[in-house]
């Protein structure tokens, strides 16, 4: 059964930070990886997709790599705004065809 | 291009009580899922449709929850009777062929069962 977790549950940076935000799941079959925002009372938006063949995929200052052999993927984001202050999730498609969801991480970035 | 929409934003109801969510997808999406969402954890699949097909629906409290997508479109989800743990968010999402594309997620129904 596919289960996966993200650490740290909650973190709070300076504006400007470099930051990685964890992801790590216990099948290492899967399809793709999907990294996802939550703003307070909204739905999800795609932030970054990587398919199983795929290492990395970047958008503007956002890169999420894939290491399927160790089970893990991170979302690196460069010098944080207090916009980027969300729920970042990550989910994961496996051979259930379903994607499976971390709890997120809560972070916060002051000013 | 609109997003997934749906309605009500907010419902309080009590328990035993039934309530019913909407959901309009992004046009020409065939897949249509719900999720539902619990407080502090991540969202869970519900249903998932493949234009008016259930593709998946083994984690629905079928003895409670009801889903239909009629004409391949719009999505109702329903809940009867409802328990207090049924208090969540209820998301709605599209994609445009099948699951291994990029999901588009609705604002989600905030319900409340006292």
């Amino acid at each position: 059964k596919q289960e996966v977790t993200q650490i740290p549950a909650a973190l709070s940076v300076p504006e400007g930070e470099n930051l990685v935000l964890n992801c790590s799941f216990t099948d290492s079959a899967i399809y793709n990886l999907q990294w996802f925002r939550q703003d307070p009372g909204k739905g999800l938006t795609s932030l970054l997709l990587i398919q199983s063949s795929q290492r990395e995929q970047t958008s503007g200052r956002l890169n999420a790599s894939l290491d399927k052999s160790s089970g893990r993927s991170t979302l690196y984001i460069a010098a944080s705004q207090p916009g980027d202050s969300a729920t970042y999730l990550c989910a994961v498609l496996s051979g259930t065809y379903k994607y499976i969801f971390g709890t997120g991480t809560r972070l916060k970035v002051l000013a | 291009e609109a997003g997934v929409a749906q309605s009500p934003r907010y419902k309080i109801i009590e328990k035993r009580q039934s309530v019913a969510f909407w959901c309009n997808p992004i046009s020409g999406h065939a897949t249509l899922y719900w999720y539902q969402q619990i407080l502090g954890q991540g969202p869970k699949l519900l249903i998932q449709f493949q234009n008016n097909g259930v593709v998946d629906d083994s984690q629905l409290p079928k003895d409670r929850f009801s889903a239909e997508r009629l004409k391949g479109v719009d999505s109702t989800l329903k809940i009867q009777p409802a328990k207090l743990e049924d208090s969540a968010v209820y998301l709605c999402a599209s994609s445009h062929l099948n699951y291994q594309e990029t999901q588009y997620f609705g604002p989600g129904t905030r319900l409340l069962v006292l």
